[in-house]
């Protein structure tokens, strides 16, 4: 089944201790990226790859960081996170973003609270 | 820059009822236009698009036409179901930027039997 996964879906942390959430597409998509979903605000998007070891940074960048070592996995790290990291995220993958749009498949969520 | 607004929520709705969620929006260039729906505990699906001016998406009895004069892009159903319960995303993308999505905030739609 086509898909994208992401672990954890549920996280309860502290301010200060760094996490990962992990992102796993199986479609073979170059393009992925990471939102986060906020009350009133809908998505914004975080960072996003167009490809392996290619990575650029969204609306909302700061406190995250990513890695695109693999083309089906691309992790989203909170280095020192802070409680207005709460958040629910999302994951997205699709084909390559060339002159158009590709429709961006979305994982489950995960929501992370930050203590 | 870009923007979406849609309306606040939530909308609560009996079935069989008529459904338009308003959705409006600003863009540097010419914009694709799109609906989403997050149903509870699940990430976003697509449920519709329009990429030029006039064009109606549909899919699964939503309809929303591109509306490029008024900036608009609502959502119609004539008839809800329970089953329609969700969140509504809509969203907009540049021609020339891939795939960059800005979204509205989102509305919630609660159908009641």
């Amino acid at each position: 089944e086509a898909q994208v996964t992401q672990n954890p879906r549920y996280l309860i942390t502290v301010t200060g201790k760094k996490l990962t959430v992990t992102c796993s597409q199986n479609m073979n998509h170059e393009y992925m990226s990471w939102y986060r979903q906020d009350p009133g605000l809908g998505l914004r998007q975080i960072y996003y790859s167009m490809n392996v070891e290619v990575t650029d940074k969204g609306d909302v960048p700061e406190g995250y960081k990513v890695s695109r070592k693999e083309k089906r996995n691309f992790p989203l790290i909170l280095e020192s996170p802070s409680p207005n990291q709460t958040s629910l995220y999302f994951c997205a993958s699709s084909l390559a973003a060339g002159g158009g749009y590709n429709e961006q498949f979305f994982g489950p969520g995960t929501r992370l609270t930050v203590l | 820059g870009n923007s979406v607004t849609q309306m606040e929520g939530p909308v609560t709705l009996s079935e069989e009822a008529f459904l338009t969620i308003n959705c409006t929006y600003t863009a540097t260039g010419y914009p694709s236009l799109f609906w989403y729906v997050q149903y509870p505990g699940e990430g976003l699906q697509l449920l519709l698009k329009a990429t030029k001016a006039d064009d109606k998406g549909s899919n699964k009895g939503f309809e929303a036409t591109y509306r490029k004069e008024t900036t608009s892009f609502h959502l119609e159903k004539g008839s809800v179901q329970v089953s329609d319960s969700a969140v509504y995303f809509c969203a907009l993308t540049l021609n020339n930027a891939g795939n960059m999505l800005t979204f509205g905030g989102g509305t919630r739609l609660m159908v009641k039997p």
